[in-house]
């Protein structure tokens, strides 16, 4: 069935320094892709998003990278803050799947200062 | 994006109880979710609640044990049945508004069963 990859499970960068996660998605006929922050004890929330049509997105420090040949889209973050630190999910939704969306299992995200 | 409510947020049930969680949203929307989380896991789909109709459970969630309801467009409620400690976990309603492929979480609901 689809199914989502995400790398690292663990990600621990310097504060200033870029981060980098990455998602590997199963189904070629995949079209959003959705990153999704979660803060302890919080709800996950939408931090952005990106369409099978579009190749990259970008919003202040944190930018999404989608390749569609290889199946893989990536979250960039620049200039980490201590605020960043927190679990970041990725997802896919398929184009048959009504709006649902298959998760990867997530990466923490530490930011050392 | 939609303000979405749940409640309670957070509760402690004893084995062989029932806890209904309430989502409510301030505006009408298309898709109406409900989610398990486990501590440090990822986000597991139960159920898509259907406005109107059964809800659509995903592989290993059954409507005895997790029935659903959503009589409208702004609101839906999970039930856990029957509960051991194996349903300790937080629960999340999600939406999808209209036009729309965004997906919006409410703030959850922390179940703890003993």
């Amino acid at each position: 069935g689809e199914n989502v990859e995400q790398h690292p499970s663990t990600l621990s960068v310097q504060e200033g320094d870029s981060a980098v996660i990455k998602c590997t998605y199963s189904d070629s006929a995949s079209n959003y892709f959705p990153w999704y922050k979660q803060e302890l004890g919080k709800r996950p929330q939408l931090i952005i998003d990106i369409r099978s049509n579009v190749g990259e997105k970008k919003d202040q420090r944190i930018a999404v990278t989608l390749n569609k040949t290889a199946k893989h889209f990536s979250l960039h973050i620049t200039e980490t803050q201590p605020e960043d630190s927190a679990v970041y999910f990725c997802a896919a939704r398929y184009m048959d799947s009504n709006y649902q969306l298959i998760w990867g299992a997530g990466t923490k995200l530490i930011i050392k200062p | 994006s939609a303000v979405i409510s749940q409640k309670p947020s957070r509760d402690i049930c004893q084995r062989g109880t029932s806890l209904t969680i309430q989502c409510q949203v301030d505006s009408q929307v298309t898709m109406m979710f409900w989610y398990r989380q486990q501590p440090g896991q990822s986000l597991t789909l139960i159920a898509t609640a259907n406005q109107g109709s059964e809800a659509t459970y995903e592989s290993g969630f059954v409507i005895d044990k997790f029935p659903i309801s959503r009589p409208n467009l702004t609101f839906s409620t999970l039930t856990v049945s029957n509960m051991s400690p194996e349903d300790s976990s937080i629960y999340l309603c999600s939406v999808v508004a209209g036009g729309s492929y965004e997906q919006y979480f409410g703030p959850g609901t922390r179940l703890t069963v003993t």
